[in-house]
């Protein structure tokens, strides 16, 4: 089946530091990636997405780039803001079977100033 | 103001009873998912609807229960045979099935057991 492995956290930095949040995946065929975010006491929101290999998902400030040889979709920010501590989740929808998304178990972030 | 919503916000359950969880979407959406979330995991699917008088069990089905009447509804029971019902609920909804649809979030129930 379907699996989706994250770094635990949490991932502590400083204002301005760099940000790297590893996630690797199993799947079979084509499977879309998505990394989720969530701050306290409340639902998720889609931060990015890639659908298909070299693909390179973006927003806010947050990258990632789907690579099929590697089974990788690593967050990375360049420069993070205390306003960026949540907790984030890597997810991958299949192209097979069924059709929910499987969940990575997040990697909490907090940024201090 | 489309969107989904869950209610309540936080419920509690006595030993024994069975409670319903709302979820309610406007967005017109084919398909709705049901999440468990518990401290420091992952999200674990429930159950799953792809259309209307049709669902499909999850990873954690057991001591739960839904339907799915109306399109825009899909309550969850958490029945008496679930033992460990203290977690966090999300409900979600996507366009239909397809492998690049994102999914969107209720804001969650918390229900924890008295």
């Amino acid at each position: 089946g379907n699996s989706v492995t994250q770094m635990e956290g949490p991932v502590t930095l400083s204002e301005e530091a760099f940000l790297t949040i590893n996630c690797t995946y199993t799947a079979t065929g084509y499977p879309s990636l998505f990394w989720y975010v969530q701050y306290p006491g409340e639902g998720l929101q889609l931060l990015l997405k890639a659908t298909k290999a070299d693909d390179k998902g973006s927003n806010k400030g947050f990258e990632a780039t789907y690579r099929k040889e590697t089974t990788s979709f690593h967050l990375e920010k360049g420069s993070v803001q205390v306003s960026d501590s949540a907790v984030y989740f890597c997810a991958l929808r299949g192209d097979t079977g069924r059709r929910a998304l499987t969940f990575g178990s997040g990697t909490r972030l907090q940024v201090q100033p | 103001d489309g969107g989904i919503t869950q209610s309540p916000k936080y419920l509690f359950r006595k030993e024994g009873q069975n409670v319903t969880l709302s979820c309610e979407q406007n967005l017109n959406h084919d398909a709705m998912y049901w999440y468990r979330q518990d401290p420091g995991q992952g999200l674990r699917l429930i159950y799953y609807s792809q259309i209307v008088n049709d669902f499909q069990k999850g990873d954690i089905a057991e001591g739960y229960s839904v339907s799915r009447e109306k399109k825009e509804s899909f309550p969850l029971t958490v029945t008496s045979a679930q033992k460990n019902p203290t977690a966090f609920y999300l409900c979600a909804s996507s366009p239909g099935g397809g492998p690049k649809e994102k999914l969107f979030f209720g804001s969650g129930t918390q229900l924890s057991v008295l």
